[in-house]
């Protein structure tokens, strides 16, 4: 248990609609990441946040947003989706932002857009 | 900007057998390096990472990795291998500088131990 929660864990849902996941770091980390697993695509970094502010933004769609709340938790709005947003959607957290810093990854929210 | 190759998609052993999971990197900085293990149906759980301070990395379960920047490469090995050890394999690759302190991933290794 890498002490990184996501909820759902999984999720079905029909295009066009919308969806929140949330995650909540470990205990005393400030840094949150999302990252995308698909087949075609693999593990692709979406965002990251730290302590409340965006940092760095990846391959993420203009579709999808994310926040990170006050708490430190945080969440990704997908919205308008498409069936190609099918994908597992993995949050991962550590202490600071840094190169060295060990990402812990949450169990994932498993998305199914019908 | 920094990537990672995983050779071989999928890789064979039986137990008991070494592991050799392959990882070269590309990056025009120094790069830290880490290797993740993905059970089914689980997150991503980190083996090993380096950061610059011993070439040869040791990490849980008993697997290893080996920095070699004249072969730009961050190998895995564990000598024997146990039927637990079945799972996907992850090397990623993070660089110094600007502020985006993402993890750049390979496409990962899946690893089947044979009885």
């Amino acid at each position: 248990d890498s002490g990184v929660t996501q909820t759902p864990k999984h999720l079905i849902t029909a295009t066009g609609q919308r969806v929140t996941l949330r995650c909540s770091p470990r205990s005393g980390d400030l840094s949150v990441y999302w990252y995308q697993q698909s087949l075609d695509q693999g593990l692709q970094f979406l965002i990251q946040y730290y302590n409340g502010e965006e940092r760095a933004k990846g391959n993420i769609l203009e579709r999808f947003s994310a926040q990170q709340f006050p708490d430190l938790h945080s969440e990704l709005n997908l919205s308008s989706l498409e069936l190609g947003d099918s994908a597992l959607y993995f949050c991962a957290s550590s202490v600071a932002q840094g190169t060295g810093e060990t990402q812990y990854f949450g169990p994932g929210t498993r998305l199914l857009v019908l | 900007a920094q990537s990672v190759t995983q050779l071989g998609s999928h890789v064979s052993v039986s137990e008991g057998a070494l592991v050799l999971l392959r990882c070269n990197y590309s990056s025009s900085v120094p790069p830290y390096l880490f290797w993740y293990v993905q059970y089914p149906n689980q997150g991503l759980q980190l083996l090993l990472k380096y950061t610059s301070a011993a070439t040869l990395v040791k990490g849980i379960n008993g697997f290893e990795a080996e920095f070699k920047k004249s072969e730009t490469s961050f190998h895995l090995t564990k000598p024997s291998a146990h039927m637990s050890d079945a799972a996907e394999y992850f090397c990623a690759v993070s660089v110094s500088g600007g502020s985006n302190y993402k993890l750049t991933f390979g496409k990962g290794t899946l690893l089947t131990v044979n009885p």
